[in-house]
């Protein structure tokens, strides 16, 4: 069981909106940044927020990251086929020294 | 463009050793902190361990402690993870990683089997 808190699932019909959320604590996601993976059936994980909100060259603007306290989202909106993926959130957590990732939240578009 | 490639992996036997290797390219190797993580089949990704740019430091996932090691040779732009005393829940797809404030660039993985 993981630090980070991830629902296991969401879904959406193409082009709504979803959010998924992470939550945390004070020794993750309460003092550092936080990064979102996107992970597409079959293939290797993909940097898609950084530094809590980010984004890097390539990611379209429909994906956004925020982070608030000790829990951070991510949403995604104007959904598409192809955003069904599983999503994992990241940090470094000072008390386990290590960095630390959700149990990941598969998206059913 | 930044590349990770990993080598390694294989089928092993419940005690056993193995050395994945990771090769970077497209990017100064040498200035970035390196991550491994790994992926059991079917489950999510845990972060196994990372190294500073210039091997003098190194952190590892409290579960592989004593077991497993990485290092780096910077003049061959490589990253290694020495196994030891493999179990069966080591079984995962072990990814290299550069870190940016985190693992942004990942290789494509390889497979790791412990298994009699």
């Amino acid at each position: 069981q993981s630090v980070l808190t991830q629902p296991p699932s969401v879904s959406g019909t193409p082009g709504q909106g979803v959010s998924i959320s992470c939550s945390g604590d004070r020794s993750n996601i309460g003092k550092y940044v936080v990064n979102w993976y996107q992970q597409l059936p079959g293939t290797a994980p993909k940097l898609l927020i950084s530094r809590n909100n980010q984004r890097p060259s390539g990611v379209p603007d429909r994906f956004s990251g925020s982070k608030s306290g000790t829990s951070a989202s991510l949403a995604i909106s104007g959904l598409q086929s192809e955003d069904e993926a599983d999503y994992y959130c990241a940090a470094w957590d000072e008390s386990l020294v290590g960095w630390v990732f959700g149990e990941g939240t598969k998206l059913t578009v | 463009e930044v590349q990770m490639v990993e080598s390694g992996g294989g089928l092993v036997q419940p005690g056993g050793s193995l050395r994945l290797s990771c090769v970077g390219s497209g990017f100064t190797f040498g200035s970035y902190w390196m991550h491994w993580v790994r992926q059991a089949p079917g489950k999510g990704l845990e972060w196994v361990a990372n190294m500073k740019q210039d091997g003098s430091e190194q952190f590892y996932v409290e579960s592989v402690k004593g077991r497993f090691t990485v290092s780096r040779d910077n003049a061959k732009n490589s990253f290694y993870l020495q196994m030891n005393t493999l179990r069966a829940d080591d079984t995962a797809v072990y990814y290299c990683a550069r870190d940016n404030s985190g693992p942004d660039y990942w290789g494509q993985g390889t497979l790791v089997v412990v298994s009699s």
